[in-house]
């Protein structure tokens, strides 16, 4: 059965205080890595799509890199506004459903 | 970029009621649309995926009767949760592709909605 497992659950940061989110999968076949932010009450944002191993995004103080097991979502020197939960999710099967992850609720504090 | 319009934003009602969600894509064709339910601190629990003028296919333990879902067009879907009680209380969103998902073609580009905050009272 796919799963997707994300940790930490939660991660407390002092601003410009780096850190990394992991997001480790088990699926047969992968065929996309999304990762999203999602504030509270309101719907996910897209940030990423990976597709292999070795592939790396960036978008502002946000990095995402993939292996053959898992992806790491990397923050550096964040700010209070980064503070959101980050989602990680796969494709669960060729119709192309995604399979979530509980998610990493980030806490940027000044 | 693509933007999905979900409301009401929040809606409570009473139990026995039914309340529909509405999900409009603004400025492409959603052919293909997700619902979604989320619990506090929990992940998004797909519910449902539908094809734009197809019978919605509904993921295994979600009743079909119950959350009413229609896809008439390539701008609207709707979720219409039928006799509400207290237990369906949740935040639900929708996601729409302009890929026509099947057992051979998938979609790298999903757009949310902001979500439906539901309390049945």
């Amino acid at each position: 059965e796919d799963q997707v497992t994300q940790s930490p659950e939660a991660l407390r940061l002092q601003e410009g205080e780096s850190s990394s989110l992991n997001c480790s999968y088990t699926v047969s076949g992968l065929r996309g890595l999304f990762w999203y932010r999602q504030d509270p009450g309101k719907g996910p944002e897209f940030l990423f799509t990976l597709y292999s191993a070795g592939e790396e995004k960036e978008k502002e103080r946000l990095k995402a890199t993939l292996t053959k097991k898992e992806s790491f979502l990397h923050i550096t020197a964040p700010k209070p506004e980064d503070s959101a939960t980050y989602l990680c999710a796969v494709h669960r099967d060729s119709w192309g459903k995604l399979q979530f992850g509980a998610g990493t609720q980030v806490v940027v504090t000044p | 970029g693509a933007v999905v319009s979900q409301h009401p934003s929040w809606v409570i009602c009473k139990s026995g009621t039914s309340v529909k969600i509405e999900c409009r894509s603004l400025d492409f064709q959603a052919t293909t649309m997700f619902w979604y339910r989320q619990f506090p601190k929990q992940s998004l629990m797909l519910m449902a995926t539908s094809n734009e003028g197809s019978k919605a296919t509904y993921e295994q333990g979600v009743e079909k009767d119950k959350f009413l879902i229609n896809h008439a067009s390539l701008t609207l879907s709707t979720l219409t949760v039928t006799s509400a009680h207290p237990e369906d209380s949740s935040f639900y969103i929708c996601s729409a592709t302009e890929v026509r998902v099947s057992s051979t073609r998938i979609s790298d580009g999903y757009t949310f909605g902001s979500g439906t905050r539901l309390t049945v009272v």
